[in-house]
Order: structure tokens, then sequence, then C-alpha cells
């Protein structure tokens, strides 16, 4: 079993719906990024939490470190978001300079 | 453009040909990181360079791959006898603290026929 699991794996929407991505991890974290990475490989990152909520634009992004469980909000998605959004963990001690990735979820809006 | 860049961004070559990529980080981080991504996955740690000292090689890596950063500043991966399996993006992503948010490349896509 994976340490980090994203679900869904593939999402279509559109435009103007909200969505929500989800990622539930199974170690100790220090910290939960999420990232978004557009065709032809570039990864951008979005937030970096360890507890709450943080928003930037229409974006918002939860954790719940109890539940070892978080999600990424889109509101009023638009075509442009259309991208992988992965969700990555850096585990509490050791080399916590690493970080380890889930699969990705692939968003497709459509106008 | 002050961000990682990543060059070349693809590469096609023959099995058991050498390749090398070579990655500039943001110029004030101290950190590099190598990582490397297959169709459909997410990406899997390769190696941590902290200034010049590689720190952590995974055991991803085989023999056949080696990375430096002799001054601290850009890196690069090399791969001899490239195998089919090799074929992947190769990422890297710069960092100013340990445990900081990572900056990533474009990343350098390889394919071995």
């Amino acid at each position: 079993k994976n340490e980090v699991e994203q679900s869904p794996q593939n999402l279509t929407a559109q435009e103007g719906e909200f969505i929500t991505i989800n990622c539930s991890y199974s170690v100790g974290i220090s910290a939960l990024h999420w990232l978004q990475q557009h065709p032809g490989g570039g990864i951008v990152s979005l937030f970096m939490l360890s507890s709450g909520k943080k928003k930037h634009g229409r974006l918002i992004a939860t954790i719940n470190i109890q539940e070892k469980h978080s999600s990424l909000h889109i509101t009023a998605s638009h075509p442009r978001d259309s991208a992988v959004y992965i969700c990555a963990v850096r585990r509490s001690g050791g080399s916590n300079y690493k970080l380890t990735f889930g699969k990705g979820t692939l968003l497709t809006v459509n106008p | 453009d002050t961000g990682v860049s990543q060059n070349p961004r693809h590469k096609i070559t023959k099995r058991g040909q050498n390749v090398t990529f070579r990655c500039d980080p943001i110029s004030e981080h101290n950190r590099l990181y190598w990582y490397r991504q297959t169709l459909g996955q997410g990406p899997e740690f390769l190696t941590y360079f902290q200034n010049e000292a590689q720190l952590e090689k995974s055991r991803l890596l085989s023999d056949r791959f080696s990375a430096e950063r002799p001054k601290g500043s850009f890196s690069t991966l090399e791969i001899q006898r490239t195998e089919q399996g090799d074929s992947a993006m190769y990422l890297c992503a710069s960092s100013s603290r340990e445990a900081g948010e990572l900056f990533f490349g474009e990343g350098s896509r390889l394919t071995v026929l």
C-alpha cells in the first residue's frame, strides 16, 4: 500500500464547478504539500501546510492531522485549472528533506 | 528568469549510450534534489545535495547513475549505459532550507530506444 493515496485518480468537471481532491497518508508527517503539474512536466508548489487551512485565490487546502487526511478545493473551476494535482508529504523525523508523493489526480475542466 | 533551469528538456538516446542532465537551481538555494517520475506515477526521490555534499542517494540509483554538484551551484545527473527502464522524467528541485518549500524545474524527459 502506498504511503500517500489520492482520490479520485481522474476528475472531469464543468467550468464553474466546485472541486475537491483528497489525500490520505499513513505515516507521521511534519508537512504536506499540494503541487500542480501541467503537461510537459513542470511542477509548481501550491501549498505547504502542517495544520489547519490555507487559501490562495480560488484554491483552499485543509489538513486534519489526527485523521491523516488533506483536501484541496478549487472554487469556480476554470479550464486553465486542468492539470495533475499531486499531494506529497514530508515525514516527521529522520530524512525530513525528502517528499513522498502520491500518484496525482488528473483534473480536466471543460468549458 | 531566476527559477530552476534544467537542460536538455528532451533527450532521445539509444540503449547503451551515456546521457547527462544539468540543473541550475535558484541562486541562493543551497539544497538541491533530483527526482524521477515515470508515466502515471508521482515523482520518486533520487538524491539530495546540501551545498556540494551529496547527503543521500536512493537505492533507486544503481551504479550506472551518478550525480554531482561540484561547486555547490549547478548539478549534473549522469546515466551510463542507459536501459529502456531509465526512460522517465528527471526532475530537479531546490530549496533554501531543509524542510522548506521546493521549487521545481521543468524536468528533463529521457527516452531510451
